[in-house]
């Protein structure tokens, strides 16, 4: 079975802070991808990064950064810089590389950014 | 490209009356079409997978007789709730998964469902 832990309810910071936003997950797949989404107050999804399990390459979009951590079932998640824009709710996620795929979400971190 | 789009995005009904909720991939054909519901501040669940002209498979304690969901080509997949009550009350959300190697799922914009 597969498992996601946000263990961070909620976090504030003041802007411009950086922020790191953890993830641990488990499975027994050997190969699955793992996702971070981010649910603004409207409650549509937005598609932040999708990450496959052979790769373990952090990555850097702009002020986002994703730590992969494979030996410690990690996924975090960084804003450096932060801005109000920021505020939302992230949700990390994992699913299976083949067969359905369906997704199994974290419990979601609520992220306020104080201006 | 790749929109999801869910129709209505706001509803409000009666207890004992039956809600359709569309899911469209308005620029792919979606191979597979997820339903997840999320609950006010908690994380979305998964209720059911849906395969075009197939049978949707229901994740353990989702009512199936209740969550009717039709896949019936590969750009619409309806959820219907059945004789909602007030505890059906959520947002509901589609994904559909485009055609791939990758696990490519893009997330409508989620119903908000009400029940009175």
């Amino acid at each position: 079975a597969q498992k996601v832990t946000q263990a961070q309810t909620e976090i504030s910071v003041v802007e411009k802070e950086d922020v790191t936003l953890d993830c641990v997950y488990e499975t027994r797949d050997t190969t699955y991808y793992l996702f971070w989404y981010k649910q603004p107050p409207s409650g549509e999804l937005v598609f932040l990064i999708r990450r496959n399990s052979f790769d373990e390459q952090n990555e850097i979009s702009g002020r986002y950064s994703w730590n992969f951590q494979k030996s410690t079932s990690s996924f975090n998640f960084t804003i450096t810089a932060s801005q109000v824009v920021d505020s939302a709710v992230y949700f990390c996620a994992l699913s299976e590389a083949f067969g359905n795929e369906k997704l199994t979400f974290g419990t979601g971190t609520r992220l306020t950014i104080i201006p | 490209g790749a929109v999801v789009s869910q129709h209505p995005s706001r509803v409000i009904c009666k207890s004992g009356t039956s809600v359709k909720i569309e899911c469209r991939s308005l620029d792919f054909q979606a191979t597979t079409m997820f339903w997840y519901r999320q609950f006010p501040k908690q994380s979305l669940m998964l209720m059911a997978t849906s395969n075009e002209g197939s049978k949707a498979t229901y994740e353990q304690g989702v009512e199936k007789d209740k969550f009717l969901i039709n896949h019936a080509s590969l750009t619409l997949s309806t959820l219907t709730v059945t004789s909602a009550h007030p505890e059906d009350s959520s947002f509901y959300i589609c994904s559909a998964r485009r055609g791939g190697a990758v696990n490519e799922q893009f997330f409508g914009p989620g119903t908000r469902l009400t029940v009175l």
